[in-house]
């Protein structure tokens, strides 16, 4: 079973608006990951927060991660159209590599 | 450098057919791992490995055989392709000690 689900499943804003995704998950976990793919791609790398860390930054995006309530957040700042891709969370649990699980995904169209 | 690479991009064959998909990288990483997308399910884990000679099960193995005798090469292989099967195939790495994974292109296959 999927251990991130997703909200919304997908999400149509304009340029220049800011664009929010949500994941919640079910176990505990060692940090949460949000992944991106273009239509077509594989997966690339967002950002990764620590189960003991609760804000991250990186660009335009901003990460949150509430373990209380299992769940993260993922802003995308002033949007472009280039932002048009799936996002995906994924989670890890106790292990040192990278075996995760993963969300399925929003689909966010950014319109010029 | 060129990260993860797989082959074939697309491949069609009939139930019944065996097929390897072939998933190589270079960037010594010591975790490998196959995923399948498929609409609406996110990525599922199929099969890992965090070394030469070990691999291990992950969500939904069946139907899927693995083996790993280098650091750069991890197989997929399908021994009787079941119309279930269709699906994009992606291929996964990371170094042991971080969650970070880096991707594949994906493999699309089709059973009919």
């Amino acid at each position: 079973s999927q251990q991130g689900e997703e909200d919304p499943q997908a999400l149509s804003i304009q340029e220049g608006e800011n664009a929010t995704m949500n994941c919640s998950y079910k176990t505990s976990i060692n940090n949460l990951q949000w992944y991106r793919q273009n239509s077509g791609r594989g997966l690339v790398h967002l950002i990764l927060i620590r189960s003991n860390e609760r804000e991250k930054h990186s660009g335009r995006l901003r990460v949150t991660l509430d373990t209380s309530k299992k769940s993260s957040s993922l802003l995308i700042t002033a949007s472009r159209a280039a932002d048009t891709a799936s996002y995906f969370c994924a989670t890890a649990g106790g292990t040192s590599y990278g075996k995760l699980t993963f969300g399925q995904g929003t689909i966010l169209t950014v319109h010029p | 450098n060129a990260g993860v690479t797989q082959t074939p991009k697309f491949q069609v064959l009939k139930t019944g057919q065996s097929m390897t998909l072939q998933c190589a990288q270079d960037m010594n990483h010591e975790y490998m791992s196959w995923y399948r997308q498929d609409p609406g399910m996110g990525l599922r884990l199929i099969h890992y490995s965090v070394g030469a000679g070990i691999t291990d099960q992950g969500e939904v193995p069946n139907g899927y055989n693995v083996s790993r005798s280098t650091t750069e090469d991890f197989p997929l292989r399908l021994l009787s392709a079941a119309p279930s099967q269709t699906s994009v195939y992606f291929c996964a790495s990371s170094p042991l000690g971080a969650n970070v994974l880096t991707f594949g292109a994906g493999s699309r296959l089709t059973v009919l």
